[in-house]
Parts: structure tokens; sequence; C-alpha cells
């Protein structure tokens, strides 16, 4: 069963950059023909699309965040990262990582758990 | 990209059905046969319900069905369940090859 993990700093200060990796566990991040996403939600409030990277290393962005926002991959260790740049108190949010499944565009059927991030000086 | 619409809540007395509604443009929603739907509860991450406007993956119940009409979207949920209390969210791809949400809907069973 593919199982996902963020990890990183719980908390960053303003305008600093929002590091982030998602280690995938139970399948191959180069083996399956997929995206993979970040997604996070503020709190009290509803989903937020960031982006999504192919293992290729080809890209996707939310428009809303394009100009802040880096995506990467290790295939060596199976994760992909996240970076946002100069971050407000407006990012702060649970970030999830996910893959979506068979679907012809993205539908998100393996999350990880979810890391709360807070941005405060 | 605008958020997809949806409405703040509904509610539903057990076993009854009920309807969330999604809107969006001819550049997500009326675009592609591309929509997901998502249930959360409190603190824990999303679930995918439906994709592709009405499928579902393994394991989700057939108490819940998708459809659309134009640029606009509906999860219906029957035989309303204590347990289908939750926030529930819309998802569409855009022809921007980007995903857009909607603002979500809480669900409560009365």
């Amino acid at each position: 069963q593919l199982q996902l993990q963020e990890s990183g700093p719980g908390l960053v200060k303003p305008s600093e950059t929002l590091s982030l990796t998602c280690t995938v566990s139970g399948g191959s991040i180069t083996s399956s023909s997929y995206y993979w996403g970040w997604i996070r939600q503020p709190p009290g409030k509803g989903l937020e699309w960031i982006g999504s990277i192919y293992n290729s290393g080809s890209t996707s962005f939310n428009p809303s965040l394009k100009s802040r926002v880096t995506m990467s991959v290790d295939t060596s260790k199976n994760q992909f990262s996240l970076r946002l740049r100069s971050v407000a108190a407006t990012d702060t949010a649970v970030y999830y990582c996910g893959r979506p499944g068979p679907c012809g565009g993205d539908c998100y059927e393996y999350w990880g758990q979810g890391l709360l991030v807070t941005v405060s000086s | 990209q605008s958020a997809l619409t949806q409405p703040a809540s509904v509610s539903g007395s057990p076993g009854q059905s009920i309807t969330i509604s999604c809107a969006g443009t001819s550049s997500d929603v009326g675009a592609y046969d591309y929509v997901s739907w998502y249930q959360q509860h409190p603190g824990k991450a999303p679930r995918l319900l439906i994709f592709d406007v009405s499928d579902r993956p393994s394991g989700v119940s057939n108490r819940f069905s998708g459809s659309k009409s134009g640029n606009t979207a509906s999860l219906t949920i029957s035989g309303l369940q204590p347990e289908d209390e939750a926030d529930y969210y819309c998802g569409s791809y855009t022809t921007t090859n980007t995903l857009v949400f909607g603002g979500g809907t809480k669900l409560t069973v009365l």
C-alpha cells in the first residue's frame, strides 16, 4: 500500500523559505506515470492546490503561487520536495503531499497525514 | 484561478439523501469530465470519494454518487449515516493543466 509522509520544520519566520519533503514508501516514485502533488489547508479553511511534479522534473503550479514555488524530485531517496519563498502569515497551513489515482485529471487518492507549518517570528 | 463554488453547509436526517453542488466555469468543470470529490473529517487528511465525475475508488460506498451538467457538478449521498458528517470538497482539472478546489461544504447529520 502506497504511503506518503511529510517532513520539515513546523515553524518558519516571515520572509524566509518554507522547505518540506514528502517520503514515499510502498512504491517507487519512478514506477508510476503520475504527477506527485502538494496541497495546503489554512486553519479552518478549504483546500488549495499548490502544484505537482512528475518524476522527470516536469512541473505545474497554481498561478497564484507560481512565482514563489519550486518543486524537485530525488529518485534515489524516493522523495519529492516543496520550497515556498518569501512566506507570510497567510502561508500558515497544514501542508499535504499526495499522489493522484488512475483518473483523467488530478484526483488525489493517496495523501500524507499532513504537516502544520506556522509562519511567525 | 478562482475556487469552485460550493454551498457553505447542508444538512439532512439519517436515511435521507442530500446533494452538494459545485459550480465552476467552462475552463474547469465544464471543460472535461475530470471532477473529483473528497470527504474530510476533522483533523484528518481528505479521502477521495469520486473521480472523473462519477467513478468511485475501490472501497467507497455506492451511497456516494456524482454527476455533472454543464459547468456544475454534484455529489449525492443517499441513506445518510451519522459518520457522513464531515466537510466535502470538489476539485476540477482545468484547461491550463492545473487543479482547482471548491471552498468546501460542511454536512451536518441531524
